[in-house]
């Protein structure tokens, strides 16, 4: 079975400071990784995916995530915050194996709220 | 081009009646996935549906069920509501079934309170 664990239901930056959002995953074969935002009122948005290409993976609005295979670990990085990032941030899984007759669905972490202090 | 949409965007409903939620996939994509996400947790899989057959199922009852049409619309449906159904339902397409390599592209989702 996969699973994800997200460190902190809260992170606080600065402006302008470095933005870290953990992901930690379980999974039994090499997995797919996701990352998307939920902003208020709304759906999800994905940010970025690993699909066991580039280790490294940009995505949209600055954010990448780098897949460490060593540490279970998928964390989200950007540089430097903004104001618009404050949001809700999930890390999800999905198994690659094609089950057939099993569910496909991606299994998510319990999310990260950012907080961006001005 | 449109996005995925879902209606209503709010319900309320009383503990034992039933609820059907809708959603209309974006143009082109066949597969529907059904999820729900309690308020302070990460969205759960619910149902996948491709080509209007059931191709996945997430750990939830018999209560719910769901169904996708030949316009590739779905419907989710919820009886005898238990106060632990109240959530956000999220409904999202992808072009093909496999999700893994095929980004989901979400609804705004129904948020649904039972009383």
């Amino acid at each position: 079975a996969q699973s994800v664990t997200q460190l902190g239901s809260h992170v606080s930056v600065s402006e302008g400071a470095l933005v870290l959002l953990r992901c930690n995953y379980s999974s039994s074969v090499p997995p797919y990784l996701f990352w998307y935002v939920q902003y208020p009122n709304q759906g999800l948005q994905l940010l970025l995916k690993y699909t066991s290409a580039a280790t490294l993976v940009k995505g949209i609005n600055g954010f990448e995530a780098e897949f460490k295979k060593s540490e279970t670990s998928f964390h989200l990085t950007k540089p430097s915050a903004h104001m618009s990032d404050a949001a809700e941030y999930f890390c999800a899984v999905s198994d690659p194996v094609y089950s057939g007759g099993g569910a496909d669905g991606l299994t998510f972490g319990k999310g990260t709220h950012l907080i961006i202090q001005p | 081009d449109a996005g995925v949409t879902q209606s209503p965007t709010h319900l309320i409903k009383t503990r034992g009646q039933q609820v059907t939620l809708r959603c209309s996939p974006i143009s082109g994509h066949k597969s529907v996935s059904w999820y729900q996400q309690v308020l302070g947790q990460g969205p759960q899989f619910i149902f996948q549906y491709y080509e209007k057959e059931e191709r996945g199922r997430g750990n939830f009852p018999d209560r719910f069920s769901a169904r996708q049409f030949p316009n590739y619309s779905s419907e989710l449906n919820v009886n005898a509501l238990l106060l632990g159904d109240s959530a956000l339902y999220l409904c999202a397409s992808s072009r093909l079934r496999a999700q893994f390599f095929n980004e989901q592209y979400f609804g705004p989702g129904t948020r649904l309170t039972v009383t």
